[in-house]
């Protein structure tokens, strides 16, 4: 069964960084796309950027290019999502979520990770 | 971006009643006169979205049958044919046609 597990809760200061993990287990990491997506409290679902890694191909969100950075390690089937210059806006949960390719159908998702920006 | 839109954002149902959402997209998401790149998801209260319907009708694996998903090009709708207590949570249709992706705003079913 496939399952996708995130790291942990963080708390970060604005104008910080913060990284968030998502390890895969039990499918063929790599010719998927795992996509990132994330949810500020009581708001709805943001499609932030997605990566497929064994083609190295990577989408972003316009309006998170620049501040954002998705990678894939295959040798630990961990993808991760890098934000930067942080601002209280950005509090959100992150999940990470697995689809065949870069047309939707995501099908797996991490149990997601909350990011707190505050002073 | 692609716009979507949904309706209604609150849907009270009676357990055993039918119920549907609508979902509009501000072009139209069919591609090649053949697939639609719409997807229905659900989130239950505490966890996180499960989807329920790929290109625009096709049920994905475990979801119960009583979900159906139906519509073309800019208009689709999801439909339950009779609600049950566990499908309490927020609906959202996603459209996967160009990226990024986007989400409708979100359609909270509660139970009567």
């Amino acid at each position: 069964q496939v399952q996708l597990v995130q790291s942990g809760a963080e708390v970060k200061k604005p104008g910080s960084s913060v990284k968030v993990s998502c390890k895969a287990s039990g499918g063929t990491f790599g010719t998927y796309a795992v996509n990132w997506v994330r949810q500020a409290p009581g708001q709805g679902l943001e499609w932030m950027g997605g990566i497929i890694p064994v083609i190295s191909t990577i989408h972003y969100a316009q309006r998170f290019q620049g501040r954002v950075t998705i990678t894939a390690d295959r040798s630990t089937t961990t993808a991760y999502m890098e934000l930067s210059s942080l601002t209280s806006e950005d509090t959100a949960v992150y999940f990470c979520a697995r689809a065949p390719t870069f047309a939707g159908g995501l099908d797996f998702w991490g149990q997601g990770t909350l990011v707190t920006v505050s002073s | 971006d692609i716009v979507m839109t949904q309706s209604p954002l609150s849907l009270p149902v009676t357990p055993g009643e039918p119920a549907s959402i609508s979902c509009r997209s501000s072009q139209s998401l069919l591609k090649n006169n053949k697939y639609n790149f719409l997807d229905w998801y659900l989130q239950k209260p505490g966890q996180p979205p499960q989807l329920l319907i790929h290109l625009g009708s096709n049920r994905a694996s475990g979801v119960p049958d009583r979900f159906s998903g139906s519509g073309s090009g800019t208009d689709f709708t999801l439909k339950i044919s009779r609600v049950e207590a566990e499908d309490v949570g927020v609906y959202f249709c996603m459209q996967a046609l160009q990226t990024p992706y986007t989400f409708g705003q979100g359609t909270k079913l509660e139970i009567k």
